[in-house]
């Protein structure tokens, strides 16, 4: 069982908006500002796509937001497209013996 | 450019040892937490392992007492040294930099496979 808790599954036209919730407690998400969101194909490596609650790294596109409020962090895909078809995890540090913790992972269907 | 290569995953039986190797490039790794990242065939991310820019180190609770990171500075290399495998530890095993709030960049990952 994953300490971070995301929906399996979304879905959403393209050009539509999604959102996917990460859901912790107040001893990671709720305790820190160091939330990140991952994006991985279907055999491939994850990449970063937002760190430190709502930072892009450069070269990823202003389609990707996020937020926290509370003990939930949260991933918004706007102007859905063909190739945000992927997984997507959170993942949050925290205060316990383990620094880090992973969300089950979101499918996303476009 | 900054970038990490692990190698060293294999096929192996049930209670034997395995060393995986994390190569980087770009960046000096004594500067920084570096991590072992695993996903299971099918499933999620799990972290395994981390060792901080200091030296200090802490482990999942699934692979603490069995499992050992380290790394060389000489040669800007993490390794995960893994003792007593089982089934449950079949993965693909990333290599990944790390900080407080981001895991960036991630190798193409080296495969674990424990079965008799």
């Amino acid at each position: 069982q994953s300490a971070l808790t995301q929906p399996a599954s979304v879905s959403g036209s393209p050009g539509q908006s999604i959102t996917i919730s990460c859901t912790g407690t107040n001893t990671d998400i709720g305790a820190y500002d160091y939330v990140s969101w991952l994006q991985q194909y279907p055999g491939q490596a994850p990449r970063l796509l937002i760190y430190d609650v709502t930072s892009r790294p450069s070269g990823v596109s202003s389609r990707f937001s996020a937020s926290k409020s509370g003990n939930t962090a949260s991933l918004t895909i706007s102007g859905l497209q063909a190739e945000d078809e992927a997984h997507y995890y959170c993942t949050s540090y925290t205060r316990t013996d383990i620094p880090w913790v992973f969300g089950g992972g979101t499918k996303l269907t476009v | 450019e900054v970038q990490v290569a692990e190698s060293g995953g294999d096929l192996i039986h049930p209670g034997g040892s395995l060393r995986l190797s994390c190569a980087a490039s770009g960046f000096t790794i004594s500067n920084h937490y570096m991590t072992w990242v695993r996903q299971a065939p099918g499933k999620g991310l799990q972290w395994v392992s981390v060792i901080f820019n200091a030296g200090g180190t802490r482990y999942a609770d699934s692979v603490k007492g069995r499992f050992t990171i380290s790394r060389d500075t000489s040669t800007n290399t993490v390794f995960l040294q893994m003792n007593n495998l089982r089934a449950e530890d079949t993965a693909i095993y990333y290599c990944v930099r790390v900080g407080e709030g981001w895991f960036d960049p991630w190798g193409q990952g080296t495969l674990v496979t424990v079965s008799s």
